[in-house]
C-alpha cells in the first residue's frame, strides 16, 4: 500500500520545547515538501528537498529545521525559536520525470496538528 | 518572486449556477500551474493541471499568459463540489511548489 504518512496526527508541545514531525513516503519520490496551513493563509512553504542530502528554505523557514538523510524520510523539527508554532502541518512528495521535476503531481499526507500548550 | 494569488476566501453559489474561482500568478518564465482540492476530512489532491488541458469533474482551467491568470470554471455547480480549492505553481528551475491562499467553495441546494 503506497503512500505518504505523517505522524503523529495530533501533537502537543510545551513552550520552549523542540518537537519533530515525521513524514515518510514509499512512493520512491525524489522531492519532498513541508507546508504550514493556517486559516485564510493557504499553504505556506517551510522547506523542500529535491534529492537526498539536499534541501532548501521555503518562504517561512525561520524557527524550523529539516533533514533528508534517506529518500523516503523528511522530518521537520519545530524549534523553540518558532514564535507561533500552533498550526496544521502538511507534508508532500513529488516524483521526478527525467532529469527535472516537470509537471508532476504532488501527493499529500493527512497532516499533523501541532498545539503549543 | 513567484507568487500565487486567490482573491476570494469564500465563494458561495447555488446548485446549478456557474462557478469561477480566480487565480493569478507572478512568475518569470513559463509556469506549470495546477488546481488542488481538499474535500472535508480528506487529503489535498490534484484536480487538474494546465498542461493536460483536461476537464475533471466538469471543471476546466485555461492558462492566460497575458493576464497571468489560471481561473477554474464549472458551468453548473453541484453540492459535492463544496470544498477548499488551491491554485499552485511549480518553479521548474528550483523545484519549488507554491500555493495560493485557497478559496472555499460552498454550493447550496
Amino acid at each position: 500500500d503506497g503512500g505518504i504518512t505523517q505522524s503523529p496526527k495530533y501533537l502537543f508541545r510545551k513552550e520552549g520545547q523542540n518537537v519533530t514531525l515525521s513524514c515518510e513516503q514509499n512512493l520512491n519520490h525524489d522531492a519532498m515538501y513541508w507546508y504550514r496551513q493556517d486559516p485564510g493563509q493557504g499553504l505556506r512553504l517551510i522547506y523542500y528537498s529535491q534529492i537526498v542530502n539536499d534541501f532548501q528554505k521555503g518562504d517561512i523557514a525561520e524557527g524550523y529545521s529539516v533533514s533528508r538523510e534517506k529518500k523516503e524520510s523528511f522530518p521537520l523539527t519545530v524549534t523553540s525559536a518558532q514564535k507561533n508554532p500552533t498550526a496544521f502541518y502538511l507534508c508532500a512528495s513529488r516524483p521526478r520525470r527525467g532529469r527535472i521535476l516537470l509537471n508532476t503531481e504532488a501527493f499529500f499526507g493527512q497532516g499533523t496538528r501541532l498545539t503549543v500548550v | 518572486a513567484q507568487r500565487v494569488t486567490q482573491p476570494e476566501k469564500l465563494l458561495s453559489v447555488f446548485k446549478g449556477a456557474p462557478v469561477e474561482l480566480k487565480c493569478n500568478y507572478s512568475y518569470s518564465g513559463s509556469p506549470e500551474l495546477f488546481w488542488y482540492v481538499q474535500y472535508s476530512r480528506q487529503r489535498l489532491q490534484l484536480l487538474l493541471r494546465h498542461i493536460s488541458r483536461e476537464s475533471i469533474k466538469g471543471f476546466t482551467a485555461d492558462l492566460n499568459k497575458g493576464e497571468t491568470s489560471f481561473h477554474l470554471k464549472k458551468p453548473f455547480a453541484q453540492e459535492e463540489d463544496s470544498a477548499m480549492y488551491y491554485c499552485a505553481l511549480i518553479d521548474n528551475q528550483g523545484g519549488k511548489l507554491i500555493f495560493g491562499q485557497g478559496t472555499e467553495l460552498s454550493v447550496k441546494p
